[in-house]
């Protein structure tokens, strides 16, 4: 069975940092690339960070360049995000997410239960 | 990047009701459309990717149509467990994947 487990939220102040992990299991991680996409409270979704399976490949949303940066350990099975720089509006429920590719289309087949990053002094 | 507009909103229906969720692209998006269902305090599940394809283990009440820039999510016969948020995705301007909105699919 797929399994993502993120961890690492909590309450940080403005211009801070946290790292967020992502542990994979019941599958071969190595073999897939990863996303960050999150949720702030009341709102939709946004894509935040993707990682490809060998990491040579990352790109960001414009409102995290800069101030984000996502990562992973194949041989650990993990997905990371380092968040500093930290804003009220990154305020959210993150999701680690696994791509999947069919047709040509690129979808998130397998989410996370979400950790919740709160910016507040 | 790419706009995704859902509409309706929101949506009140009852059980066994034909329930149907339009998403439009703001650009031509071919089939790099998906959809997912996200209950309240639960992580997003995908239902339907490349416009019309049932992801494994999905009732077959729901499909998807649609190419270019409108496309539709069907749920055939609502279920009590459909109530949920209904969220649309492109994929075909990656990395700048985006989302619609969201619909809430209420009990009437």
């Amino acid at each position: 069975e797929v399994q993502l487990v993120e961890s690492g939220g909590g309450l940080v102040q403005p211009g801070g940092s946290l790292r967020l992990s992502c542990a994979a299991s019941g599958f071969t991680f190595s073999s897939y690339s990863m996303n960050w996409v999150r949720q702030a409270p009341g709102k939709g979704l946004e894509w935040v960070s993707y990682i490809s399976s060998s990491s040579s490949t990352i790109y960001y949303a414009d409102s995290v360049k800069g101030r984000f940066t996502i990562s992973r350990d194949n041989a650990k099975n993990s997905l990371y995000l380092q968040m500093n720089s930290l804003r009220a509006e990154d305020t959210a429920v993150y999701y680690c997410a696994r791509t999947n590719t069919a047709i040509a289309t690129y979808y998130f087949d397998y989410w996370g239960q979400g950790t919740l990053v709160t910016v507040s002094s | 990047d790419i706009q995704m507009t859902q509409s309706p909103s929101s949506l009140s229906a009852s059980v066994g009701d034909r329930v149907t969720i339009t998403c439009r692209a703001s650009q031509s998006i071919s089939s790099y459309l998906n959809w997912y269902q996200q209950k309240p305090g639960k992580a997003p599940k995908l239902l339907i990717y490349a416009a019309s394809s049932l992801q494994s283990g999905v009732p077959s009440r729901f499909s998807g149509s649609g190419s270019g820039t409108d496309f539709t999510l069907t749920i055939s016969s609502l279920q009590p467990e459909d109530f949920a948020t209904y969220y649309c995705q492109q994929s075909y301007s990656t990395p700048s994947i985006t989302f619609g909105q969201g619909t809430r699919l209420e009990i009437k």
